[in-house]
């Protein structure tokens, strides 16, 4: 089955540049979507990488490498109110459409 | 626009008792999903649907019935509820190949 791994925890402090890593194991899939969700509220979704290569949002961007199952989200600038988790997430290609999400960062920014 | 509605925000069920969780979307949107999060656990999948009339068990399904009889309402029921059901739960819908989820805003289940 599907499974995407994510570091834990990762800890910055305000002004930094943060790499959230992504790593799956999966047989298709359409593409690699990333949500934030601050303690107590639902997952936001924050990008899309369709293709390999990176995506730019404003502060944020996200990274997509087929070849090495791998992604990641890079987090510019942090800011207080960056801190949140945040969640890689995959549609299945193989017909079932499933949404699959990964197990999630923690990030804590410290002033 | 609603978007994703679910209820209740809030709910406290006793050991072996049943209910049901509800969700609906004004976005016609063919998939509909749920997941519980629980602490360190991420989101897992326990039904989903791509339509009225179909649906499918995730990773986790055991203890939870769905039903899709309409491409807006995406009820989970749970049959006898157990303390290990205690969790957030989340409905979440998209097109079927979309880039992005749209969530309800989560009900929180406790078992006593």
């Amino acid at each position: 089955g599907q499974s995407l791994e994510q570091p834990s925890e990762v800890t910055a402090v305000e002004g930094a540049i943060v790499q959230i890593n992504c790593t799956y194991q999966t047989s298709g899939f359409y593409g690699l979507s990333w949500y934030q969700q601050h303690d107590g509220g639902a997952p936001t979704f924050l990008s899309y990488n369709a293709l390999d290569g990176l995506e730019e949002t404003g502060r944020f961007s996200s990274f997509l490498s087929r070849s090495d199952s791998y992604g990641y989200l890079l987090l510019q600038e942090l800011q207080m109110k960056d801190s949140a988790s945040y969640f890689c997430a995959v549609r299945e290609a193989s017909g079932t459409y499933k949404y699959i999400f990964g197990t999630g960062t923690r990030l804590k920014v410290l002033a | 626009n609603a978007g994703v509605t679910q209820t209740p925000k809030f709910q406290v069920l006793k050991t072996g008792q049943s209910m049901t969780l509800q969700c609906a979307q004004d976005m016609n949107h063919e998939y509909m999903s749920w997941y519980r999060q629980d602490p360190g656990m991420g989101l897992r999948l326990i039904h989903y649907s791509v339509g009225a009339g179909i649906t499918d068990q995730g990773e986790v399904p055991n203890g939870y019935n769905v039903s899709r009889s309409t491409t807006e309402d995406f009820p989970l029921r749970l049959l006898s509820a157990a303390p290990s059901q205690t969790s957030v739960y989340f409905c979440a819908s998209s097109y079927i190949r979309g880039t992005e989820a749209f969530f309800g805003q989560g009900t929180r289940l406790t078992v006593v």
